[in-house]
């Protein structure tokens, strides 16, 4: 069966990069997208961007442009994503949700998600 | 003006049905579109439910019963999820997304009670 395992909550002070690290199973990992989703307590959910996990190729939300970094380890099946000079508005759940290559189509299977916090 | 614009809230009855809106800015057309729509009960990660342009384009997610469907209002430029029904299990959040500029861009989310 498809999983996305995410790994774990992490504490970082504002300025600080953190990376988050979503391990994939039971489908073939290069043939699906990797989006990275974002949750801040009680708000909606916010796209950072993807990774083709093929190519390496990746598109980000402008928004996060020269923050983000999304990477991949095809020998491990696992996508990350790195954020960077963070503030306190980025704490959030950071999600991995995967969506096939073909065009159109959505994000069917989530991370459990990873809770970052930005605190001094 | 945000891309899409949902309603905070929605409230309706067992049995009774609903209608979200996920309305598209202006000068955007919505019929150029694929909708996407979500679902995030309390606690819990996002469920993918179906996928609309048309009716002849359109996706139920794996799983999403035929209670769940989409369509659109192009007199109010508007996607729309209708839930028939409903259950009290269906009280969750329920987002739109669109793709739009390279970019996939969700609704602020539309929380359902059912009461």
């Amino acid at each position: 069966q498809v999983q996305l395992v995410q790994s774990g909550a992490e504490v970082k002070k504002p300025g600080a990069s953190v990376k988050v690290s979503c391990k994939a199973s039971g489908y073939t990992f290069t043939g699906y997208y990797m989006h990275w989703v974002r949750q801040a307590p009680g708000q909606g959910l916010e796209w950072m961007g993807r990774i083709n996990p093929n190519s390496g190729g990746t598109n980000y939300a402008q928004k996060f442009q020269g923050r983000v970094t999304m990477t991949r380890d095809t020998s491990i099946s696992t996508a990350y994503m790195e954020l960077s000079r963070l503030r306190s508005d980025d704490t959030a759940v950071y999600y991995c949700a995967r969506a096939s290559i073909v065009v159109g189509s959505a994000n069917d299977y989530w991370g459990q998600g990873t809770l970052v916090t930005v605190s001094s | 003006q945000p891309v899409l614009t949902q309603p905070t809230s929605l409230s309706a009855s067992p049995g009774a049905s609903a209608r979200f809106t996920c309305t598209l800015r202006s000068g955007i057309n919505v019929g150029t579109y694929r909708i996407y729509w979500y679902q995030q009960k309390p606690g819990s990660l996002p469920r993918y439910l179906l996928r609309y342009k048309s009716d002849s384009d359109k996706q139920q997610g794996s799983g999403v019963p035929s209670r769940f469907s989409g369509s659109k209002d192009a007199s109010t430029n508007a996607g729309l999820l209708l839930i028939s029904g409903l259950q009290s299990e269906d009280e969750a959040d329920y987002y739109c997304a669109i793709w739009y500029s390279s970019t996939l861009v969700f609704g602020g989310g539309t929380k359902l009670t059912v009461l």
